[in-house]
């Protein structure tokens, strides 16, 4: 059965710092990963989508890796902004999911 | 291409009544995933449909607790003689096919249901 662990819980950090999240799987034949975040009250929404041939998705200031053989992926957000504070959560193939990291980013 | 379209946004239930919660998925996805979360916890999955098929009902309650996807219309979930406990948010999401054939998986906005 498929675990997805997401390090830290939480991150505080302030604002123009640089961040990695981590998501941790056990079954490292997956096919896909994605990242989402979700703001308070809301639903989530998807930042990048990992294909299982791929290594590493680019959008903006994000950028997520993904390495099966060690079955881990991580989320780096450059210079981060107060309007990145949200929750962070990735999900494996059949949309299992880590518990998130919930990021503050203070001005 | 509207997104995944959850309705109604807040409903309140009795206790003992019934709960129909309504997922309209996007447009061109034929694959739906209901999840629960509760106040300040993650999200839990519940059930993974395909149109007329249920594909993984491991995270559904074994009693009270239905979900549907009908060739037509929304899927539903559906909870039956409503407790406090099932007080939560519930979201749905969508993917076009499997995700393991890489496909990107969109949300809802979420139901919450307060049970009073």
């Amino acid at each position: 059965k498929q675990e997805v662990t997401q390090i830290p819980a939480a991150l505080s950090v302030p604002e123009g710092e640089n961040l990695v999240l981590n998501c941790s799987f056990t079954d490292s034949a997956i096919y896909n990963l994605q990242w989402f975040r979700q703001d308070p009250g809301k639903g989530l929404t998807s930042l990048l989508l990992i294909q299982s041939s791929q290594r590493e998705q680019t959008s903006g200031r994000l950028n997520a890796s993904l390495d099966k053989s060690s079955g881990r992926s991580t989320l780096y957000i450059a210079a981060s902004q107060p309007g990145d504070s949200a929750t962070y959560l990735c999900a494996v193939d059949d949309m299992r999911f880590g518990a998130g990291t919930r990021l503050t980013v203070k001005p | 291409n509207a997104g995944v379209m959850q309705n109604p946004r807040h409903l309140v239930r009795r206790r003992g009544q019934e709960a129909r919660l309504r997922c309209s998925p996007m447009k061109g996805h034929s694959h739906v995933y209901w999840y629960r979360q509760l106040p300040e916890e993650g999200l839990k999955f519940m059930v993974y449909l395909q149109k007329e098929n249920i594909i993984d009902e491991s995270g559904m309650p074994k009693e009270r607790f239905s979900a549907e996807f009908p060739k037509e219309g929304p899927s539903i979930l559906r909870i039956q003689q409503v407790v406090r406990g099932d007080s939560a948010a519930y979201f749905c999401a969508s993917s076009p096919g499997q995700r393991r054939g890489g496909t990107e998986a969109f949300f809802g906005q979420g139901t919450r249901l307060t049970v009073v």
